[in-house]
This record gives structure tokens, C-alpha cells and sequence, in this order.
């Protein structure tokens, strides 16, 4: 089952503008990772952040977690056509075994316009 | 460092006619993951392997579907009697001692 909702389920914006996805969900867990999915092909990882970080930056990407709120949001800044993907955010629970399985959310399309 | 390869990346079968799908992980990685996904979703998270031990299976992995991973390298996912409804794409990932996952470009199957 899908542990999450990302939020909005599409996002079309121009080139050099900033994108902001969000991320609930349902768990207690040891950390919560972002990957892009081009048209058809497989996950690349983007960024992991664990439970006991608030906020963390990769280059242009800069993710936020609230545990309290079990929520996390992905910013995508000076956005490019080349960042035309989908997200998805995945968790890994901390109950016991988990086995650093991931669940993911559905996912946001981000359509970025040249 | 090859990637994750997956064999073969499209699958059309008969409805009943039974497949089976590889996924080459990055070697040295001792996890190896099986996930399906299905249009306008995310990945499901079918069954896991450390090294030639599958440790978890969900409970999506019915009594048709088996996988293996015997040399704790390679690892190949069956699916007998083949239904409509397995139509999805098929996506394996590998990781090492890292949190992070290694996902192939994965094996999208069609039943007609």
C-alpha cells in the first residue's frame, strides 16, 4: 500500500522558477528519501533525510521534514526543462525488520515550461 | 559501476503463458529489491533479498509469483498464469550497506 501523498499531483511551471512539492505520510520512520522518474524509465535518488534532520540541500534541491506533522517538502529552485520528471517521496518505517524496504507516494508530475 | 540492468525491458505475453524477468544488480551489492508499479502510481515494494536469503515478501506476491536470487547475484522474478492485472512495470533496485536504492530502468510487462 502507498505510504504517502505527494501534493500537488501536477505542477507546471517556466524555466528559471522555483517548484515545491509536498509529502505526507502516515508512520513513524527512520527516513524519508526523494527520487525523479523520467517518462518511462527507472527511479533516480535525489536526496535522503533522516528523522533527526529538520532540513538538508543538495545543489538546487533544498527538503524540509516534520516528523510532528509526518510531512516533507521538496524545493526545486531555478528550475530547468531538463527537471521535467516525477517525484515521489519514499519512507522507510523504523518498525522492526523493515529491512530498508521503501514505500512510496504516488508521486507529482512537474512540467517545466522553456 | 554498470548500473542495475534489467532483461528484457518489455514483455508482451498471452493472458496464462508464464513469464520471468532478470535484474543484474550493481555488483558487490548485497540488497537487492523487487518493486512494481503501475500507472499513475508510485512503486510497491514486492520482495527483498540480502544476499541469496529473500528476507521479506509482500503480500502483491501471490502464490504466482516466486523470485530467486540463487548465487546472491543475479535474481530473476517469475510470474506463472500470467493475469491481466500483472500488467506494470517491473522495477528491481540494489544497495549496498547505504540507505540508498539503485533502481534499474525496469521490465514493463503487458497481458493481453
Amino acid at each position: 500500500s502507498q505510504q504517502g501523498e505527494e501534493d500537488p499531483q501536477a505542477l507546471s511551471i517556466q524555466e528559471g522558477e522555483n517548484a515545491t512539492m509536498n509529502c505526507s505520510y502516515k508512520t513513524s520512520i527512520n527516513n524519508l528519501q526523494w527520487y525523479r522518474q523520467n517518462s518511462g524509465r527507472g527511479l533516480v535518488h535525489l536526496i535522503l533525510i533522516r528523522s533527526n534532520e529538520r532540513e538538508k540541500h543538495s545543489g538546487r534541491l533544498r527538503v524540509t521534514l516534520d516528523t510532528s506533522k509526518k510531512s516533507s517538502s521538496l524545493l526545486i529552485t531555478a528550475s530547468r526543462a531538463a527537471d521535467t520528471a516525477s517525484y515521489f517521496c519514499a519512507t522507510e518505517s523504523n518498525s522492526g525488520g523493515s529491512n530498508y524496504k521503501l514505500t512510496f507516494g504516488k508521486g507529482t508530475l512537474l512540467t517545466v515550461n522553456p | 559501476d554498470t548500473g542495475v540492468s534489467q532483461n528484457p525491458r518489455h514483455k508482451i505475453t498471452k493472458r496464462g503463458q508464464n513469464v520471468t524477468f532478470r535484474c543484474d544488480p550493481i555488483s558487490e551489492h548485497n540488497r537487492l529489491y523487487w518493486y512494481r508499479q503501475t500507472l499513475g502510481q508510485g512503486p510497491e515494494f514486492l520482495t527483498y533479498f540480502q544476499n541469496e536469503a529473500q528476507l521479506e515478501k509482500s503480500r502483491l506476491l501471490s502464490d504466482r509469483f516466486s523470485a530467486e536470487r540463487p548465487k546472491g547475484s543475479f535474481s530473476t522474478l517469475e510470474i506463472q498464469r500470467t493475469e491481466q492485472g500483472d500488467s506494470a512495470m517491473y522495477l528491481c533496485a540494489s544497495s549496498p550497506t547505504s540507505l540508498k536504492q539503485y533502481f534499474g530502468p525496469g521490465t514493463r510487462l503487458t497481458v493481453t
